[in-house]
């Protein structure tokens, strides 16, 4: 069964970093554009970013650019987020999300659980 | 940024009845060179993650019951589910997928009446 877990999640202070990893099982990464998509507490869904099958092509929300990173490292089957300065907003359930193909323009066809990520002193 | 709006925000609907989800997105989300909206609906109940019921405003994912049918183009888009059933209780989201920032309309909760 196609299956994507999140991992990495937790409590962080204001100004803080997290790294999210998306492990892949039961299909190839390298054919698919990859996305994370943020649900903040009793809020709606929210895409975060989306990279590229080569990872030469990244886009953000502007709420997290300059700010998150995201990458894949397609021999580990595994997507990440580098969350850096983290503010009380980045608060939320993230997750991970395949695309409907290789192209960026799909949609979120396969989604993980999610991983839950708390800003707060 | 294209906004996406949803009408209602919330619709009780009786068990066997038709539940009608409208969308609208602020720019067109129609490719002309392939004539497809690049328009989803999404399914997400509490403690589950989304699931994708519709792709290109009319595609329906594999294994989706065909009660769930999604039809419109440009802007305006309607998901209607043709006979309710309990496990239909959700909230609805209609995403564009069309430009970035990709951007969902804020959710339809629909519930029995």
């Amino acid at each position: 069964e196609v299956q994507l877990a999140e991992s990495g999640g937790g409590l962080v202070q204001p100004g803080g970093s997290l790294r999210l990893s998306c492990a892949a099982s039961a299909f190839t990464l390298t054919s698919y554009a990859m996305s994370w998509v943020r649900q903040a507490p009793g809020k709606g869904l929210e895409w975060v970013s989306t990279i590229s099958v080569s990872g030469d092509s990244t886009y953000y929300a502007d709420s997290v650019k300059g700010r998150f990173t995201i990458s894949r490292d397609n021999s580990k089957n595994t997507l990440y987020l580098q969350m850096n300065s983290l503010r009380a907003e980045d608060t939320a359930l993230y997750y991970c999300a395949k695309l409907t193909s290789a192209s960026c323009y799909g949609a979120f066809h396969i989604w993980g659980q999610g991983t839950v990520v708390t800003v707060s002193s | 940024d294209i906004v996406m709006t949803q009408s209602p925000d919330s619709l009780p609907v009786s068990l066997g009845e038709r539940a009608t989800i409208n969308c609208k997105s602020s720019q067109s989300v129609l490719y002309s060179s392939n004539n497809k909206s690049y328009l989803a609906w999404y399914q997400h109940k509490p403690g589950q993650p989304p699931k994708l019921l519709i792709y290109w405003a009319s595609t329906r994912e594999s294994g989706v019951p065909d009660r769930f049918t999604g039809s419109g183009s440009g802007t305006d888009f309607t998901l209607t589910i043709s006979s309710l059933q309990a496990e239909d209780v959700a909230v609805y989201y209609c995403q564009q997928h069309f430009s970035f920032p990709f951007t969902f309309g804020p959710g339809t909760k629909v519930d029995i009446k």
